[in-house]
């Protein structure tokens, strides 16, 4: 497709599993950002790639949370031993360059963890 | 102190009528500066930049005081299309968001 997609779209999981959060950017975009929203905040920060590597990872809150871009271009965000306090939406977006503040979003993964 | 902040409102206006919103962020070695548009349940969408000199896309126009950190955005003649969540963004060596300000402009 030609935007950013995410998958799953919602995900229901308990305490103290592991999750994983795909996304898959717009075709030729290098930058990677993940944030995560809660109801009635902003979208908070995690990590940003550029290309193969993690640029920015100083949003993520704790080790339980880690992401991968392998080949530059799909992400997945993981999350060991998940939280009640986790749940939120998890928002992919990508730009074509890291320096430009125009960020094309997923439309999210809904986490909850019960 | 939040990097980002705004005041979440929820601002109530009338259909036709000016709004003004703002934005303060404690970064001053920001570089550029941004307003998304959020509608409920949905991603965020880029509004528009803002740029020194200030600038104006149709109804909205966008300003950035540096000496002040802050960035203002101004809508004219409200539609009831522009409901939603505003978010103020502030690229300093990431896109931090603000927590968003509600308009919803009411016939």
């Amino acid at each position: 497709g030609a935007g950013v997609s995410q998958t799953p779209s919602n995900k229901v999981t308990e305490k103290g599993k592991y999750v994983e959060l795909r996304c898959d950017p717009i075709s030729g975009h290098t930058a990677l950002y993940w944030y995560r929203q809660s109801l009635g905040q902003g979208p908070e920060f995690l990590i940003y790639f550029q290309g193969t590597g993690a640029a920015d990872d100083s949003g993520l809150p704790n080790d339980r949370f880690f992401a991968v871009r392998p080949e530059g271009s799909v992400s997945t965000l993981k999350i060991q031993r998940t939280e009640r306090g986790d749940s939120a939406v998890y928002l992919c977006a990508s730009s074509f360059r890291g320096d430009t503040g125009e960020l094309f979003f997923g439309e999210g993964s809904r986490l909850t963890v019960l | 102190r939040k990097e980002v902040e705004q005041d979440p409102g929820p601002f109530n206006v009338p259909e036709g009528a000016t709004v003004a919103f703002n934005c303060t962020y404690s970064n001053s070695a920001s570089q550029s500066f941004f307003w998304y548009r959020q509608d409920c349940r949905k991603e965020p969408k880029l509004l528009m930049s803002v740029y020194s000199s200030g600038n104006e896309d149709g109804r909205f126009t966008a300003q950035l005081n540096r000496a002040s950190q802050y960035i203002s955005l101004l809508i004219r003649d409200s539609k009831l299309s522009d409901s939603a969540t505003y978010l103020c963004v502030v690229n300093g060596n990431k896109l931090v968001f603000g927590a968003g300000t509600i308009l919803r402009v009411k016939s």
